[in-house]
């Protein structure tokens, strides 16, 4: 069974902070995806980044950057120099593949609400 | 026209009564599915459609069928639900075929049955 947990229920910041937000997984995969999703009052998730197992590269794209550590089994992510416009619901997800491939379901965290306060 | 749009975006029935969701994606993905978010749970998947065939069931109540005519369509059609089954409920779709590929989301239908 996968299983991931976002530990953080809500944190509140205000702007102009940095921000981190914590994702551990559990899988019994070798070969795994990460991903992380967005979704804003209008409830729409939008994604933000995908990550599979074998690139432990982190990666940054503007203010947004994430920290994948296959030790500790987390793939953080971390918004520089918050902004009101980041409020929302942040969701951290996996996703195996099968053998032969095929379409897959994601596991979901809980969510962590994020808000950024003006 | 957006990627994945669902119709209706509320709705509230009666546990007898008999509805549909609709969910469409204009994105040219072979792969479409359902999963419902409620308060009190993490978003859970309910199904899996594959080039129009149905590849995962995650033990969903048969009160929730779903149907999915092409690669472009995915309905969720109810009928007697229950109380608890208030939720959202989104659409996604990706290009299937490996879980490699991230998966778009619709803007979801807020479900209330009274």
């Amino acid at each position: 069974a996968q299983k991931v947990t976002q530990a953080q229920t809500e944190i509140s910041v205000v702007e102009k902070e940095d921000v981190t937000l914590d994702c551990v997984y559990e899988t019994r995969d070798t070969t795994y995806y990460l991903f992380w999703y967005k979704q804003p009052p209008s409830g729409e998730l939008v994604f933000l980044i995908r990550r599979n197992s074998f690139d432990e590269q982190n990666e940054i794209s503007g203010r947004y950057s994430w920290n994948f550590q296959k030790s500790t089994s987390s793939f953080n992510f971390t918004i520089t120099a918050s902004q009101v416009v980041d409020s929302a619901v942040y969701f951290c997800a996996l996703s195996t593949g099968r053998s032969g491939g095929g379409a897959d379901g994601l596991t979901f965290g809980k969510g962590t609400h994020l808000i950024i306060q003006p | 026209e957006t990627g994945v749009t669902q119709t209706p975006r509320h709705l509230v029935m009666g546990m007898t009564n008999k509805k549909s969701l609709k969910c469409e994606q204009h994105l040219g993905h072979n792969a479409m599915y359902w999963y419902k978010q409620s308060a009190k749970k993490p978003l859970e998947l309910m199904f899996v459609y594959n080039f129009k065939e149905q590849t995962e069931n995650n033990s969903v109540p048969s009160r929730f069928s779903p149907e999915c005519p092409n690669s472009s369509h995915l309905f969720l059609h109810l009928h007697t639900l229950q109380p608890e089954d208030s939720a959202l409920y989104l659409c996604a779709s990706s290009q299937a075929q490996h879980a490699t590929y991230e998966q778009y989301f619709g803007p979801g239908t807020r479900l209330t049955v009274t």
